[in-house]
């Protein structure tokens, strides 16, 4: 069974700090991953989808990458604002019953200060 | 840009009513998925569809059913509320294939009372 984790679980940072969230997978069979935000009470808004095939995405401020050997993505965010404090929720695009489903982690959830 | 749409962003019921929560598309999606999310628990999957009247299970579908009488709409139901349902809800849906972008709706606060 695919299990997701996000480390750190909870991130307080000064504004202008570059940071990197971390996800993990256990099992490295996957179609894709993708990056949400999701602030407090909303809906998930995509960030960055990283296919299978690929090393890293950029968007902006945002560089996520994938090591799909060893399980591993990370979420780079340079110059960090206050507008980012929010949860960081990646997802892994899996196999399940002969249809794909993503499969999340717990999130980060982060505070950038002024 | 992709819409999709829940119904209420918050609702509160009782337990042992019949609870219905709707979702739409506005992208000509196929698949269509629910989630709920908990504290410590995360986004959890009930049940999803890749095609209208067509319906899988999830990793949590005990208590739920769904339905997709139209292409863009995929409805959950709840047939007799129970306060351990008291979640977070969130539709989502994305073209089919392996490697597409899932998108999610605003979410749904449900509170069993």
């Amino acid at each position: 069974k695919q299990e997701v984790t996000q480390i750190p679980a909870a991130l307080s940072v000064p504004e202008g700090e570059n940071l990197v969230l971390n996800c993990s997978f256990t099992d490295s069979a996957i179609y894709n991953l993708q990056w949400f935000r999701q602030d407090p009470g909303k809906g998930l808004t995509s960030l960055l989808l990283i296919q299978s095939s690929q090393r890293e995405q950029t968007s902006g401020r945002l560089n996520a990458s994938l090591d799909k050997s060893s399980g591993r993505s990370t979420l780079y965010i340079a110059a960090s604002q206050p507008g980012d404090s929010a949860t960081y929720l990646c997802a892994v695009n899996r196999m399940n019953s002969g249809y794909s489903t993503l499969t999340f982690g717990k999130g980060t959830m982060l505070l950038v200060s002024p | 840009d992709v819409k999709v749409t829940q119904s209420s962003r918050y609702l509160v019921k009782r337990t042992g009513e019949k609870v219905f929560l709707e979702c739409v598309q506005d992208m000509d999606h196929e698949n269509m998925f629910w989630y709920r999310q908990d504290p410590g628990l995360g986004l959890r999957l009930i049940y999803f569809s890749y095609d209208v009247k067509m319906k899988e299970k999830g990793d949590i579908p005990e208590g739920y059913s769904v339905s997709r009488e139209k292409k863009e709409r995929f409805s959950l139901i709840l047939e007799s509320a129970s306060t351990n349902q008291t979640s977070m809800y969130l539709c989502a849906s994305s073209f089919r294939g392996r490697y597409t972008e899932a998108f999610f709706g605003q979410g749904t606060r449900l509170t069993v009372v």
